[in-house]
């Protein structure tokens, strides 16, 4: 799976729009990004993917750029719950495929 | 939908005994189980891949002998920590996989379980 680059660390204000970034420069064309967070001593949370175009849930959006480089997660108002640590994983659609998780973004939203 | 438990939530132990942690997935059958193990302030590291019915893998560097994973049925994995250390202590997390969820094709991962070996 190839490999993201992500900030260790950000701060959003609460009731403003949080864009995270992650860039993975050697994405295959078979592999897809994920994003995962987790909250203090939880297990992670699935948020989003997406392969080329751009992706919006109740949770997020989730916009590629038209390389594939590089993707910005966005939490359209950002609450206090929302603190926690955001992965970025891409990978290939596979039975039994693994995650790799990286050091993903410790975002702290402040009042 | 969707829902892995596991149990128990926090255990203390005595270095030197078992510890059994398990993972069951509610509302899914889940063919292959993940679990990982968490240092604190370190990302998740995964440590073995269950599949139901046959042996896990372990990833390179986790003792197989040490940390025994049991997948008996579709809903329940077991991994037993052997002969536990004080370096054992950890955040245990597994995942399991919906199989029919294919457009997704993405992992739902338990709330932890905290191991402490004094």
């Amino acid at each position: 799976d190839a490999k993201t680059t992500q900030p260790p660390s950000m701060d959003c204000a609460e009731g403003r729009a949080a864009n995270l970034p992650c860039n993975h420069s050697t994405i295959s064309g078979n592999e897809y990004v994920y994003w995962y967070r987790q909250i203090h001593s939880q297990g992670p949370q699935y948020i989003i993917h997406g392969l080329k175009n751009n992706e919006t849930n109740e949770m997020a959006s989730l916009i590629i750029t038209e390389d594939r480089k590089s993707s910005t997660l966005i939490l359209p108002h950002a609450t206090l719950r929302d603190t926690a640590v955001y992965y970025c994983i891409v990978r290939v659609h596979a039975a039994g495929n693994k995650l790799t998780f990286g050091g993903g973004t410790r975002v702290l939203v402040k009042p | 939908g969707a829902v892995v438990s596991q149990h128990p939530s926090r255990v203390i132990c005595k270095s030197g005994t078992s510890v059994k942690i398990e993972c069951r997935s509610l509302d899914f059958q889940a063919t292959t189980m993940f679990w990982y193990r968490q240092f604190p302030k370190q990302s998740l590291m995964l440590m073995a891949t269950s599949n139901e019915g046959s042996k896990a893998t372990y990833e390179q560097g986790v003792e197989k002998d040490k940390f025994l994973i049991n997948h008996a049925s579709l809903t329940l994995s077991t991994l037993t920590v052997t002969s536990a250390h004080p370096e054992d202590s950890s955040f245990y997390i597994c995942s399991a996989r919906d199989p029919t969820r294919l457009a997704i094709d993405t992992q739902y991962f338990g709330p932890g379980t905290r191991l402490t070996v004094l």
